[in-house]
């Protein structure tokens, strides 16, 4: 079975602080993607990742950047954390190359910022 | 573009009745359509998926959906709900060459005893 592991299931922390989620697959895949999840509007795409060291916006990149230094980790950092990024963050894998687009999901990180 | 409808955010069932999720979709190419379920304060989890082939899918815990190209859609249905299926429930689309889905809004369902 794939394994996606989120660091840390809930945090908190204060304006303006910087904030790391990391996010770790143990399944050579080549697709790393950031959802933040909110009621009413489903999952947003911020970020996703097709290959080390690459990245690419998805649909509200604005206030976050992305790390993949490694093929089996994907960072998602809040540089400086304000209290709308109060929220769900999931992070997903998926095959690459050919693949259906099947996502494999992490168990998320629920952020409040203060 | 592709994109995904799902009405109703928030659906009713009694426990033993016909559960049923609408998900309509739009897609320039054929898409490869999928249903997630989320339960509570965990992440998602693949129930079924339409790539080719055989337009009836079955996923797990009992349910089914159905390919309908002509009405575009892709409706989650299960016969009898049982209070276990209470839950989160996403439809998504992706198509041939793109390289990311899109989800619709989720509908939450309750199963009342």
């Amino acid at each position: 079975d794939v394994k996606v592991t989120q660091s840390s299931r809930y945090l908190v922390k204060r304006t303006g602080e910087k904030v790391f989620l990391e996010c770790v697959q143990d399944m050579d895949h080549e697709n790393m993607f950031w959802y933040r999840q909110d009621p009413g509007l489903g999952l947003r795409l911020i970020y996703f990742s097709y290959d080390v060291k690459m990245k690419e916006k998805g649909d509200i990149p604005e206030g976050y950047s992305v790390s993949r230094e490694k093929k089996e980790r994907f960072s998602l950092i809040l540089e400086s954390a304000s209290t709308n990024q109060t929220s769900m963050y999931l992070c997903a894998t998926s095959i690459g190359t050919e693949d259906t687009g099947e996502l494999f999901f992490g168990e998320g990180s629920r952020l409040t910022v203060l | 573009a592709q994109s995904v409808t799902q009405l109703g955010s928030h659906v009713s069932v009694s426990e033993g009745a016909l559960v049923l999720l609408r998900c309509n979709y739009s897609s320039s190419v054929p898409p490869y359509l999928f249903w997630y379920v989320q339960y509570p304060n965990q992440g998602l989890q693949l129930l079924l998926k339409y790539t080719t082939g055989a337009t009836l899918v079955k996923g797990i815990n009992g349910f089914e959906a159905e390919f309908k190209k002509s009405e575009t859609s892709f409706h989650l249905t299960k016969p009898s709900a049982h209070m276990s299926d209470a839950a989160e429930y996403f439809c998504a689309v992706i198509s041939y060459g793109n390289n990311r889905l899109a989800f619709g809004k989720g509908n939450q369902v309750v199963v009342i005893p």
